[in-house]
């Protein structure tokens, strides 16, 4: 059973387009993450948080912002989408004590960009 | 710095085949390893891991032994089903690092 949850798990859309990818989790973890994830499958960081009104960008420069101002959500914003963005978006999250090095993830919301 | 490095694939193997699947590790320090699954139209699961040296992971019918001496953390399986078609990610972190530092991926077809 899942306990991180992204929405919409596909998504079609034209250029210019505003969007955002919806990334909610019930564990109460603290750390929260954005990977993109090319079609060759390699993953990369692009955002990341500790908690509440805390964001980071990872190692992928990307054009998406994200925002942290509930412990359990950590929307994805594109602007202004382009082709370049199509990709799959995978969220993660993390808690403390004995599960603290382990990622939990959500299903993946896979964008396309016509 | 911290890297992963992860034999690359595809793979392909008949059912009850053997599997290993290579993975060597740079880090500093002592890190806590781990191979993650990603089945088609999914986000990635923990299979197993391994947070110091000699420790063996197990899960499923996998195995990886965490082995300090050859930076390594292969992932094996005696006998693969169709349903072990996936890809498989090599992992590591360090106790306060920001991240976990994924290999490339590795995916597995097994045939019937």
């Amino acid at each position: 059973e899942a306990d991180i949850y992204q929405t919409p798990r596909y998504l079609v859309i034209g250029t210019g387009k505003k969007i955002t990818l919806e990334c909610s989790q019930t564990m109460g973890h603290d750390k929260m993450y954005w990977y993109q994830q090319d079609p060759g499958m390699e993953l990369h960081l692009i955002h990341y948080s500790y908690g509440v009104n805390s964001t980071e960008k990872g190692d992928l420069s990307s054009e998406s912002t994200v925002s942290r101002i509930r412990t359990e959500h950590f929307p994805l914003t594109l602007e202004s989408a382009r082709p370049s963005h199509t990709s799959q978006y995978l969220c993660a999250s993390r808690g403390r004590g004995s599960g603290a090095n382990v990622l939990t993830f959500g299903a993946g919301s896979r964008l396309t960009v016509l | 710095g911290n890297s992963v490095t992860q034999m690359e694939g595809p793979v392909t193997l008949s059912e009850e085949a053997f599997l290993t699947i290579n993975c060597t590790y740079t880090a500093t320090g002592y890190p806590s390893l781990f191979w993650y699954v990603q089945y088609p139209g999914e986000g990635l699961q923990l299979l197993l891991k391994a947070t110091k040296a000699d420790d063996k992971g197990s899960n499923k019918g996998f195995e990886a032994t965490y082995r300090k001496e050859t930076t390594s953390f292969h992932l094996e399986k005696g006998s693969v089903q169709v349903s072990d078609s996936a890809v498989y990610f090599c992992a590591l972190t360090r106790d306060g690092a920001n991240n976990l530092f994924f290999g490339t991926g590795t995916r597995l077809t097994v045939i019937p």
